[in-house]
């Protein structure tokens, strides 16, 4: 059974800071790994999504890298804002359109 | 730009009542899921539909709920005898099959 897992579970950084994200799971034959963002009380909005045979997708200020083999993905926020903040969730899919288990989540408050 | 919907925002109901909560799904969509997330807790998986069956379901997703696409649009899940446990925020998804899955907003179920 796949279990996904995020560290750190809260973060807060200056705004204009760089950061990294941690997702890891347990079970490496993935199809697709994909980042999501949430406001308190919404929805899950998509930010990217990495397929197994890729290493890294961009998106704007966005990088997630993902390395099946050690069970790991990143996601790189660069030069944070406040309209960073968020929790940003991983969330891994085993087989095509299969269901995707979620991650705990990583709280990210951005202060000016 | 395309986006799923859910209706309604936010439903309050009582114990052992039935409830429907909607969707309309991405047009062109052709699997769709539904998940909840319990205040505090993980995103969890309840059931994928794909040509109008079943096609995963969690343990989560007893006797008590159901989904149906009723027309060529909408996709609901019904729960039939609600519980206090059941009060959580339920999200629709879709996707073509491969690729991103989009989330809707969400139906926050509050059960008295």
């Amino acid at each position: 059974k796949q279990e996904v897992t995020q560290i750190p579970a809260a973060l807060s950084v200056p705004e204009g800071e760089n950061l990294v994200l941690n997702c890891s799971f347990t079970d490496s034959a993935i199809y697709n790994l994909q980042w999501f963002r949430q406001d308190p009380g919404k929805g899950l909005t998509s930010l990217l999504l990495i397929q197994s045979s890729q290493r890294e997708q961009t998106s704007g200020r966005l990088n997630a890298s993902l390395d099946k083999s050690s069970g790991r993905s990143t996601l790189y926020i660069a030069a944070s804002q406040p309209g960073d903040s968020a929790t940003y969730l991983c969330a891994t899919e085993t087989g095509t359109a299969s269901k995707l288990t979620f991650g705990t989540g990583t709280r990210l408050q951005v202060t000016l | 730009e395309p986006e799923v919907t859910q209706t309604p925002s936010h439903q309050v109901t009582q114990m052992g009542q039935e409830v429907i909560l909607r969707c309309v799904p991405i047009s062109n969509h052709l699997y769709f899921y539904w998940y909840r997330q319990i205040l505090g807790q993980k995103v969890e998986f309840l059931v994928s539909f794909y040509n109008n069956e079943i096609s995963e379901k969690s343990e989560i997703f007893d006797d008590q709920f159901s989904v149906e696409r009723p027309d060529g649009s909408n996709f609901t899940l019904k729960i039939r005898s609600t519980k206090l446990e059941d009060s959580a925020m339920y999200f629709c998804a879709s996707t073509k099959g491969f690729g991103e899955q989009y989330f809707g907003p969400g139906t926050r179920l509050t059960v008295t």
